[in-house]
């Protein structure tokens, strides 16, 4: 059984530069969540997505953050015009729609802006 | 909107020794509440939850929580700690229909040896 996995686990970057996240989840998962966690923080709730839809954006989603998951499989996260701000670690989280309604999460993307 | 509040950033505990990391939590309706825990450079690993039932749940590597309505109270306990059990505890409720999270600030958890 293999787990959620997230790529790069690192990233570094300059400011006002793009990056992109990769999240691939459990293969039967057909729920899909983004967090961000800083630095002596409990996780925040990013995104949602039931399949390939996006149901749910946070307000700490601005217009330049971006998710898709277009085929209902994988997932990425793209910031654009990165700021010092964004610095954080990006986790990756998948459930079954039914049934237990654990979320299962990767080990994460650290961002780190420089 | 759900909350939950772990008012410890750090407990220290000695191997051996019983341990209580504590949550309190604030909800309109039923409350989905949940523990995880997260390792140095690993993402969070569920340990366990309660939606409904007996108000002792028990969960992974003997960590076992207690809810309480009257107290609006979700501690996580374990009878007896053990070095490794040392990382960072995070308390969760579910919030909507999407089944997202909201964690609590999370609790770093030292076991002595």
């Amino acid at each position: 059984d293999t787990g959620v996995s997230q790529n790069p686990r690192h990233k570094i970057t300059k400011r006002g530069q793009n990056v992109t996240f990769r999240c691939d989840p459990i293969s039967e998962h057909n729920r899909l969540y983004w967090y961000r966690q800083t630095l002596g923080q409990g996780p925040e709730f990013l995104t949602y997505f039931q399949n390939e839809a996006q149901l749910e954006k946070s307000r700490l989603l601005s217009d330049r953050f971006s998710a898709e998951r277009p085929k209902g499989s994988f997932s990425t996260l793209e910031i654009q015009r990165t700021e010092q701000g964004d610095s954080a670690m990006y986790l990756c989280a998948s459930s079954l729609e039914v049934g237990k309604n654990i979320q299962y999460f990767g080990a994460g993307t650290r961002l780190s802006v420089l | 909107a759900q909350s939950v509040a772990q008012p410890e950033d750090q407990v220290n505990v000695a191997e051996g020794n019983p341990l209580t990391v504590k949550c309190t939590y604030s909800v309109s309706g039923n409350p989905y509440l949940f523990w995880y825990v997260q390792y140095p450079n690993r993402g969070l690993q569920f340990l366990l939850k309660y939606i409904t039932g007996d108000n002792l749940v028990k969960g992974s590597y003997g960590f076992e929580a207690e809810f309480n309505k009257s107290q609006t109270s979700f501690h996580l306990k374990k009878p007896s700690a053990l070095v490794s059990d040392s990382a960072l505890y995070f308390c969760a409720v579910r919030e909507g229909g999407y089944n997202k999270l909201i964690f609590g600030a999370g609790t770093r958890l030292a076991v002595h040896p």
